[in-house]
């Protein structure tokens, strides 16, 4: 098993640009999560989707959004990208079992806006 | 939101030394968890603790949990240099949630000197 796969690993963008981040998991998990990570910090949640077809906000929603359309995959859009989404991404998933919510993360995506 | 603060956050000790994080919380929660992350990388779940349980151990490391003090510590034992990394404790957003989201502190930056 892959477990949680992120593509692409690394990606430079000039502010304005588009682009989308793919997060893929094989563990048939129905919760999956996207993070990101500035230096020093902890996670802040952007979106995340507790299924197939549905989504919600996180802490820090602007500026990004996001498509459950198959259940392994969850992708995560910036429509025009700002120097303020300069940060590390991080994909999860989980399967809550009684309240209890144990993720499985991918290894990241090092995004940097010029 | 409840979020969990890490302490200190940073900490330094020799090898085979034994290494102490605490981590606070703000309201009732139950359950607790504590992640590792090695420097670019992305997190790994280490243990789970439930609020009816006062301490858990999982090979060298040991986890307590006291809910009248909204506190956890996790100990590591015999520190290697492999333990180099970041540690976060998370929470759920709510108690009576669905644990839908778990709320990650800013973790402690542990090194192993040799």
């Amino acid at each position: 098993n892959a477990g949680v796969t992120q593509t692409p690993k690394f990606r430079v963008l000039k502010t304005g640009q588009s682009m989308t981040l793919l997060c893929a998991q094989d563990m048939n998990h129905e919760y999956m999560y996207w993070y990101r990570q500035d230096p020093g910090m902890g996670l802040r949640l952007i979106h995340y989707s507790v299924g197939e077809g549905t989504t919600a906000k996180g802490e820090v929603p602007d500026g990004y959004n996001v498509s459950r359309l198959k259940k392994q995959n969850f992708l995560l859009g910036l429509e025009s990208a700002a120097p303020s989404q300069t940060s590390v991404y991080f994909c999860a998933s989980s399967r809550t079992s009684g309240g209890y919510n144990e993720q499985f993360f991918g290894p990241g995506t090092r995004l940097t806006v010029l | 939101s409840q979020q969990g603060e890490e302490d200190p956050q940073a900490l330094s000790i020799q090898e085979g030394e034994n290494a102490t994080m605490n981590c606070s919380y703000k309201t009732s929660i139950n359950n607790l968890q504590w992640y590792r992350q090695n420097s670019g990388r992305g997190l790994v779940h280490l243990i789970l603790i439930r609020s009816n349980e006062r301490e858990k151990h999982s090979g060298r490391l040991r986890v307590t949990l006291d809910t009248s003090k909204k506190s956890s510590s996790l100990l590591i034992t015999a520190s290697r240099a492999a333990d180099t990394a970041s540690y976060f404790c998370a929470t759920p957003e709510g108690v009576y949630s669905s644990a839908s989201k778990i709320i990650f502190g800013s973790g402690t930056r542990l090194s192993i000197r040799p």
